[in-house]
């Protein structure tokens, strides 16, 4: 079975441009997570995604958006990118938005601004 | 405001010994802790977790223990093996979130021959 996967792998992009990363989740499951993973910093929840909808958001600017798709896979678009944009983008997803399980994470999409 | 804290950004320790990784968190509404293995240009593997209702898990060599009056969490891992070595991030999350979780810094593990 397939795990999370994400991409690109890798991508470069200059100050004031926009950037997409992808997202598909284990099959099967329904809700997908964004994290954001700076340089010697933890993961901070970005945005959560279930059935489609946006449920919860962390406290990141609306530049940073995103959607989910009708197979459940997933976007993260990142406007007028700044340079501490700069990071590891990690995806996430789990079986369903209720109860306690463990999130399964991708690779990650490492995001460079120039 | 950071919810979930690990203090110590590193630790060493010798194969076969006890590897002991803290953290401490604020929030009295998490109710679901897990812990996290991260290798460079990877993303984290899940390894154990514990409910808010039990003070101890234990899954082969790695055992958790909550302390909830303290709001600590550890992790044990014995005996510890070079493998071992990697970044190791505790999470937190509350009962109507999903699986949104709140993660602590890490801390680096090195296990040493």
């Amino acid at each position: 079975e397939a795990g999370v996967t994400q991409s690109p792998t890798h991508l470069i992009k200059t100050r004031g441009q926009q950037a997409t990363l992808r997202c598909s989740p284990i099959s099967g499951h329904t809700s997908v997570y964004w994290y954001q993973q700076a340089l010697g910093l933890g993961l901070q929840f970005l945005l959560w995604y279930d059935e489609g909808e946006e449920r919860n958001r962390g406290n990141f600017p609306p530049r940073f958006s995103g959607r989910q798709f009708p197979n459940y896979s997933s976007e993260l678009n990142v406007n007028a990118l700044e340079l501490e944009d700069s990071a590891l983008y990690l995806c996430a997803s789990t079986p369903s938005a209720g109860g306690h399980t463990e999130a399964f994470f991708g690779q990650g999409t490492r995001l460079t601004v120039v | 405001d950071q919810q979930v804290k690990q203090n110590s950004p590193s630790l060493s320790v010798q194969e076969g010994r006890i590897s002991i990784l803290n953290c401490d968190y604020t929030n009295s509404m998490f109710d679901y802790f897990l812990w996290y293995k991260k290798y460079p240009a990877e993303g984290p593997t899940f390894l154990i977790s514990i409910s808010s209702i039990k003070d101890k898990n234990e899954d082969g060599r790695f055992t958790v223990f909550l302390n909830k009056s303290a709001k600590h969490l550890s992790l044990h891992i014995v005996p510890s093996q070079p493998g071992d070595s990697a970044v190791y991030f505790c999470a937190a999350s509350e009962g109507n979130q999903g699986g949104k979780l709140i993660f602590g810094q890490g801390t680096e593990l090195s296990v040493k021959p």
